[in-house]
């Protein structure tokens, strides 16, 4: 119940296209969904994150779409550019004891490819 | 500004042994997690730490521990090493009023042989 569950594994976009990752979770006690980048060498760095109170967010080229009922959220990657080649993490958060941040719970990742 | 910085940057151990990873958060933030990223897969919670006091554990074995010290940097410990703990290890910090955000470390690369 506490999987998050990421697909693709792998995408390959063309410079100037969509990239669209998607997420599935099961536990309705997530109340945080954050989507991270990551780059070879790096630590995850946030790019966007959502609450289930709202159905679409967008900040830039990013926009994260979350479906309550389905249990589904998505990263879209408008005008793709080879300089967002990364991996993407999608990760759901629940609030732990009082005063503490919450405690994430990752997809697998999605390794982005665009091409140039 | 420094973001979170972690020692040492890359770390070998043989089966059995001991390690200490170390984790400085950013100034001002007084939470920290720990996250074990195995290659290839995404970050897996391991502890949180909040004031100094544990504030939440994920599904890791006894011999992980952790603390956080009162200037609020962390360590995490792992005792007898096994050839599944070899994994990036990640810490996060967070200043939790006003923003939520877990900011992450570059992570320390421990290989066990």
């Amino acid at each position: 119940q506490q999987q998050v569950k990421q697909s693709p594994q792998s995408l390959i976009v063309q410079k100037g296209g969509i990239s669209i990752i998607n997420c599935a979770y099961e536990n309705t006690a997530f109340d945080y969904f954050p989507w991270y980048q990551q780059f070879p060498g790096k630590g995850p760095a946030l790019l966007i994150a959502i609450r289930p109170d709202v159905s679409e967010k967008k900040e830039g080229r990013f926009t994260i779409s979350f479906n309550k009922s389905a249990k589904q959220f998505s990263l879209h990657i408008m005008d793709s550019q080879p300089g967002d080649s990364a991996t993407y993490f999608c990760a759901a958060g629940r609030r732990g004891t009082s005063g503490s941040a919450r405690q994430l719970t990752f997809g697998s990742g999605t390794q982005l490819t665009v091409l140039p | 500004d420094a973001g979170v910085t972690q020692s040492p940057t890359h770390l070998i151990k043989t089966r059995g042994q001991h390690v200490t990873l170390r984790c400085s958060p950013i100034s001002g933030h007084k939470s920290v997690s720990w996250y074990q990223q195995v290659l290839g897969q995404g970050p897996q919670f391991i502890f949180q730490y909040y004031e100094k006091e544990e504030r939440g554990r994920g599904n890791f074995p006894d011999r992980f521990s952790a603390r956080q010290f009162p200037n609020y940097s962390s360590e995490l410990n792992v005792n007898a090493l096994l050839l599944g703990d070899s994994a990036l290890y990640l810490c996060a910090s967070s200043l939790l009023r006003g923003d939520e955000t877990q900011y992450f470390g570059p992570g320390t690369r421990l290989l066990v042989l």
